[in-house]
């Protein structure tokens, strides 16, 4: 009953390796997000998913994609990973309408050496 | 993209002491949130506010919706050392809008209290 789970928690990767983060939740929401979060910067969301098959783009998507099969599953791959892709990277989802809050996993930390 | 400005970007207070934080914007937003980010955790919802004029507490904090609807002010009373991590505003426009859905953070306000 975690509601919203990512994996790994902390990830070192060299560059150019592919990377791939997973997010799984449990409440059957709409809508799933990726977010990096850097100092200085805050969140940026990076994609974002309506619903299984949709996904769309958000303010730093590029280097990364990301896919939703099945409602509950929004993966985020790194395909060739580089240092600027060093952050913490936030998983989140929300119910469709409602007041607009989003609930966010623990986050990933990845290192790209 | 478009971006929120959040400030101050850190804070250093005295356990006791009030905390002011507010976030602006070039544009409008209709939903306006705070969240807060424990050391290694996910961030979480403080306070919703969706109505412009608004006025909405939770406990010790107090949070405003600009009658603009351009700004949100975030105000914690009397504070206590767990009130230590990263407090965000975030914004999410009308739907019917291109950007519905998703929400916009501002930079974020770190706040350290001193027993």
């Amino acid at each position: 009953d975690a509601g919203i789970t990512q994996s790994p928690r902390y990830k070192i990767t060299e560059t150019g390796r592919q990377v791939t983060l997973m997010c799984h939740q449990t409440w059957s929401h709409s809508y799933m997000f990726w977010y990096r979060q850097d100092l200085g910067h805050g969140l940026r969301l990076i994609y974002y998913s309506a619903a299984a098959d949709i996904t769309d783009k958000g303010e730093v998507p590029d280097g990364y994609v990301v896919s939703r099969s099945k409602t509950e599953n929004f993966p985020l791959t790194l395909e060739s990973a580089t240092r600027s892709q060093t952050s913490v990277y936030f998983c989140a989802s929300r119910e469709t309408g409602g007041g607009g809050e989003l609930f966010f996993g623990e986050g990933s930390r990845l290192t790209v050496l | 993209g478009q971006q929120l400005n959040q400030s101050p970007q850190s804070m250093f207070i005295q356990e006791g002491e009030d905390v002011s934080m507010n976030c602006t914007s070039s544009s409008i937003f209709n939903t306006w949130l705070w969240y807060k980010q424990d050391p290694g955790e996910g961030p979480v919802l403080l306070i919703a506010l969706y109505k412009a004029g608004e006025l909405t507490s939770n406990g010790r904090l107090t949070a405003q919706f600009g009658i603009t609807r351009k700004d949100s002010f975030l105000n914690i009373s009397a504070s206590i050392p767990s009130d230590v991590g990263i407090y965000f505003c975030a914004g999410q426009r009308n739907a019917g809008c291109p950007s519905y859905g998703k929400l916009t953070f501002g930079q974020g306000t770190i706040l350290t209290v001193h027993p």
